[in-house]
C-alpha cells in the first residue's frame, strides 16, 4: 500500500479481554517497530521486528504483550487480560533500514490504533 | 541509555513570528536525532533528520535544526510561523538503541 495501515482506527474493550491490533507495513519495508503513546507522552518504544524475527522486545511491559510477523510483512500487536493503564494509542512504523545502525533510520508511522480499556 | 527532553510542552507564537522549538539528548554516543509532525487525526511525519555531515539540516514546510553537540542540542526553528504550521512536534533520537522520543510540544499558532 501507500502507507502503513493500522486496524482498528478504534477499540474499546473492558478489563480483562483479549485484543488485537493489527499493521500493514508500506511494501517492501523489512523493519516494523510497535511503540505506545499515552495521553500527553512521546511514543514509547514496545518491539522492533527485522524481517520475521522479532530483534528487540525490551520495550514490552510484560508478558501480557506480545506480537508476531510469521510472514515478514503484516504484524499483530496481542494484549491479553487487557487492563485500564492499557489505554493508549499503539502506534506502527515501517523503515526501509534495520538494525541497529541504519543509514538513515527514516521511520513512516501510520495513523495509530487507539485502545480503551474501561 | 539515551533520553531526550523536550523544553515546554506547549508553545504559542503569533502568525509571522519566529519559531523555536527546544529539544536536548542525552547518549553515550553520536545519535542521529529526528524532528516528526503529528498533525490532529494524523501519523506522525519526519520533519528533517541529523545523521553525519553538515549541523545545520533543512526539512519540509520551511523548518531547520541545528546540531550542537557541545550543548547536546538539535533545537529546531522556522522564521515565520504559518497557522497551518500547528500541531504536536516531537524530537527524536537514536543510538545502538530503537528510536527515542522526547514528549512532545504543542505549538499554536495565534492570528
Amino acid at each position: 500500500g501507500a502507507g502503513v495501515s493500522q486496524t482498528p482506527s478504534n477499540k474499546v474493550t473492558e478489563k480483562g479481554k483479549y485484543v488485537e491490533l493489527r499493521c500493514d507495513p508500506i511494501s517492501g519495508h523489512t523493519a516494523l517497530y510497535w511503540y505506545r503513546q499515552s495521553l500527553g507522552q512521546g511514543p514509547e518504544f514496545l518491539i522492533y521486528f527485522q524481517g520475521t524475527g522479532a530483534a528487540d522486545d525490551s520495550g514490552l511491559p510484560n508478558d501480557r504483550f506480545f506480537a508476531v510477523r510469521p510472514e515478514g510483512s503484516v504484524s499483530t500487536l496481542k494484549i491479553q487480560r487487557t487492563e485500564r493503564g492499557d489505554s493508549a494509542v499503539y502506534l506502527c512504523a515501517s523503515s526501509l533500514e534495520g538494525g541497529a545502525h541504519p543509514l538513515s533510520g527514516e521511520l513512516f508511522f501510520g495513523e495509530g490504533s487507539r485502545l480503551t480499556v474501561l | 541509555a539515551q533520553s531526550v527532553t523536550q523544553l515546554g510542552s506547549h508553545v504559542s507564537v503569533s502568525e509571522g513570528a519566529l519559531v523555536l522549538l527546544r529539544c536536548n539528548y542525552s547518549s553515550s554516543v553520536p545519535p542521529y536525532l529526528f524532528w516528526y509532525v503529528q498533525y490532529p487525526n494524523q501519523g506522525l511525519q519526519l520533519l528533517l533528520k541529523y545523521t553525519t555531515g553538515a549541523t545545520l539540516v533543512k526539512g519540509i514546510n520551511g523548518f531547520e535544526a541545528e546540531f550542537k553537540k557541545s550543548e547536546t542540542s538539535f533545537h529546531l526553528t522556522k522564521p515565520s510561523a504559518h497557522m497551518s504550521d500547528a500541531a504536536e512536534y516531537f524530537c527524536a533520537a537514536k543510538a545502538n538503541t530503537p528510536l527515542v522520543f522526547g514528549k512532545g510540544t504543542r505549538l499554536s499558532v495565534i492570528a
